[in-house]
């Protein structure tokens, strides 16, 4: 199994483009989150999906934030309009049934200029 | 409140010599799990260990161990033999009963000097 991959590695964008972040977590994986990692505010939880449902999303920061998870082999991030505060490490990681270790993406680093 | 304490913010460590990171939580649950990540300077997030509420023996996965003290709500990760490859940056996170989601300390950046 390739593990996590998570798309694009690096993102650079202009304050109020759309950024979509993609992520294939591990097959047969049923548990999916999304966080976001900062100096000031370490690693956060944005959202996590379960069997592609939404479970929590308490951690979005703002409707800025949008995330969807089509199918159990996909998932998508978006951020729209995307301002330099949002300027992070985002990770995707999965977890089996059991939820037990997660397993994380190589994340996507995203700069907004 | 923070849920995950981690009250190295860095450390510096010859290497060969062991080092202890520490980690404290904070939960009313009785069942819970504890976790220990790597980062290296390379941003990967790595599993090391993992120790589950319930268990009685401190979990070890090679040169990793952990000193779980349940009663003072601790569990230091131990990194025997220091090797370079060991600089990092170490995560501890706990899940808490009924939750799935992970719930991150700040870190602690290690550096082990030749």
């Amino acid at each position: 199994d390739a593990g996590v991959i998570q798309s694009p590695r690096h993102e650079v964008t202009e304050m109020g483009q759309e950024v979509t972040l993609r992520c294939k977590p591990i097959s047969g994986h049923d548990y999916l989150f999304w966080y976001r990692q900062t100096m000031m505010r370490g690693l956060e939880l944005l959202i996590y999906f379960n069997n592609n449902v939404p479970i929590d999303d308490s951690g979005m920061p703002e409707d800025r934030f949008s995330a969807k998870m089509p199918n159990a082999s996909f998932s998508t991030l978006k951020i729209q309009p995307s301002e330099p505060r949002d300027s992070a490490v985002y990770f995707c990681a999965c977890a089996g049934s059991r939820n037990e270790k997660l397993f994380f993406g190589s994340g996507t680093q995203l700069s907004v200029l | 409140a923070q849920k995950i304490t981690q009250t190295q913010p860095g450390m510096f460590v010859q290497e060969k010599e062991a080092v202890t990171l520490d980690c404290t939580y904070d939960t009313s649950d009785q069942s819970y799990g504890l976790f220990w990540y790597k980062q290296p300077s390379s941003g990967e997030m790595i599993f090391l260990i993992y120790q589950g509420s319930y268990d009685e023996q401190n979990a070890t996965e090679g040169r990793y161990s952990l000193n779980f003290q349940k009663a003072r709500k601790s569990t230091n990760l131990v990194i025997s033999a220091s090797q370079l490859g060991d600089s990092a940056m170490y995560f501890c996170a706990m899940r808490e009963e009924g939750a799935q989601k992970l719930v991150f300390g700040q870190g602690t950046r290690l550096t082990i000097n030749p």
